[in-house]
């Protein structure tokens, strides 16, 4: 079964650091491109950034460039984005999700998410 | 970036019912949408894409249709476990965005 599961979430403070983790099994993890999205309270989806195969090639959304990094070890099967300098915007649930490959930009699957709470 | 406005941003029906979501971009996209289906606490599901292809295990009582700038995602026959919020996504351009949403809700 294909499955992403996500950590590294919680609580921090306006300015601190957090890195999300996102364990993949079930695929052949190194054959993907992987995004990050997020999702504010109540809210809709927002692409924040994605990574090419063997991560030589990254991409972000405008409200999080220089300060959110986006990684891969496809030894480990695991992608990661480590999120700096973060704003009370930044809280959201955060999730990875895999590019299918079929048409442009999709996600499919999607993890269960992790929680970012920015406190100010 | 393209916009995405999806209506209604709610809906009430009844099991059984026939629900009609719109989509519509804010420039020709042709037919590089996809479809999800997100329902509380959980990550979206993937359930169509380039517009009107289903993603495999997805029930047939769901169609996506349209090209250009205005797309639609039908459900002919409301069933208990389709009560969830509908997103459309553009993937003809980056970055990828979303429609705002599309609550469907139990009349």
């Amino acid at each position: 079964e294909v499955q992403l599961v996500e950590s590294g979430g919680g609580l921090v403070q306006r300015g601190g650091s957090l890195r999300l983790s996102c364990a993949a099994s079930g695929f052949t993890f190194s054959s993907y491109w992987m995004h990050w999205v997020r999702q504010a309270p109540g809210k809709g989806l927002v692409w924040v950034s994605r990574i090419n195969r063997d991560g030589t090639s990254t991409s972000y959304a405008d409200s999080v460039k220089g300060r959110f990094t986006i990684s891969r070890d496809n030894a480990k099967d695991t992608l990661y984005l480590q999120m700096n300098s973060l704003r009370a915007e930044d809280t959201a649930v955060y999730y990875c999700a895999r590019d299918p490959g079929i048409t442009g930009i999709a996600f499919d699957p999607w993890g269960q998410g992790t929680l970012v709470t920015v406190s100010s | 970036d393209i916009q995405m406005t999806q209506s209604p941003s709610s809906l009430s029906a009844s099991v059984g019912d026939r629900v009609t979501i719109t989509c519509r971009a804010s420039q020709n996209i042709y037919n590089y949408v996809n479809w999800y289906q997100q329902k509380p606490g959980r990550g979206p599901k993937f359930l169509i894409y380039a517009a009107t292809t289903l993603q495999r295990g997805v029930p047939s009582r769901f169609t996506g249709s349209g090209s250009g700038a205005g797309f639609t995602l039908t459900i002919s026959s409301l069933q208990p476990e389709d009560f969830a919020t509908y997103y459309c996504q553009q993937s003809y351009s980056a970055p990828p965005t979303f429609g705002q949403g599309t609550k469907v809700e139990i009349k």
